[in-house]
């Protein structure tokens, strides 16, 4: 079965603009959460959804927004993009909406660079 | 304080050795704790996840967590060159269940 499957893989802006990014998530899993990767750093969490519904959100500014759609997939949108939002930008796919037995599988990433 | 804390590395060890990572976290109502692998340049992989007090082995790796001491571990026995990569410790905090807690990562090295 195919794993997560994120789109694009790279992508270049300039500030200002608007990017969206998106995920499909493993065949059968309901649940897709965003996390932003910096350089150096642990993966910190965007939002999540389960069921089309957003369950939970990180501490992002507004600019950050997401949705996911019937069949599951999902995209993140970010507004007015700054320098600071280069990035990876991982989709993580899980069976369930949360609840501590939630593990959560990794797509390749897209990796954002902002100029 | 951070959530999740490891240090930063490198680890470096000998091809064959027993390689030991480390992690505390703060949150102590945390239920559900996950080693991720990541290659540089590459997106997380899970390596294992553990949920209760003690060892969990699979393969050459054993991930050990203290709920007491707030502290899980994962080793890797006989170490390859192909372990070398960034491994991230992350933890789902009690009041939060939707989302993971990463922290920053150790570097292993692992030399031939």
């Amino acid at each position: 079965d195919a794993g997560v499957t994120q789109s694009p893989t790279h992508l270049i802006k300039t500030r200002g603009q608007h990017v969206t990014l998106r995920c499909s998530p493993i065949s059968g899993h309901k649940s897709v959460s965003w996390y932003q990767q910096v350089l150096g750093q642990g993966p910190q969490f965007i939002f999540q959804y389960y069921e089309k519904e957003e369950r939970g959100r990180g501490n992002f500014p507004d600019r950050f927004s997401a949705r996911q759609f019937p069949n599951y997939s999902s995209e993140l949108n970010v507004n007015a993009l700054l320098l600071g939002d280069s990035a990876l930008y991982l989709c993580a796919s899980s069976s369930e909406g949360g609840g501590y037995r939630g593990t959560q599988y990794f797509g390749p990433g897209t990796r954002l660079l902002v100029l | 304080q951070k959530e999740v804390e490891q240090n930063s590395g490198p680890l470096s060890v000998p091809e064959g050795a027993i390689a030991s990572l480390n992690c505390t976290y703060s949150d102590r109502g945390s239920q559900s704790f996950f080693w991720y692998r990541q290659y540089s340049g590459k997106s997380p992989e899970l390596i294992m996840f553990i949920y209760s007090n003690g060892d969990k082995e699979d393969g050459r790796f054993t991930a050990q967590l203290n709920k007491a001491s707030q502290y899980v571990s994962l080793l890797i026995r006989d170490s390859q060159p192909s372990d070398s990569a960034t491994y991230l410790c992350a933890v789902i905090p009690m009041d939060s269940s939707y989302k993971l807690i990463f922290g920053s990562g150790t570097r292993l090295l692992v030399r031939p």
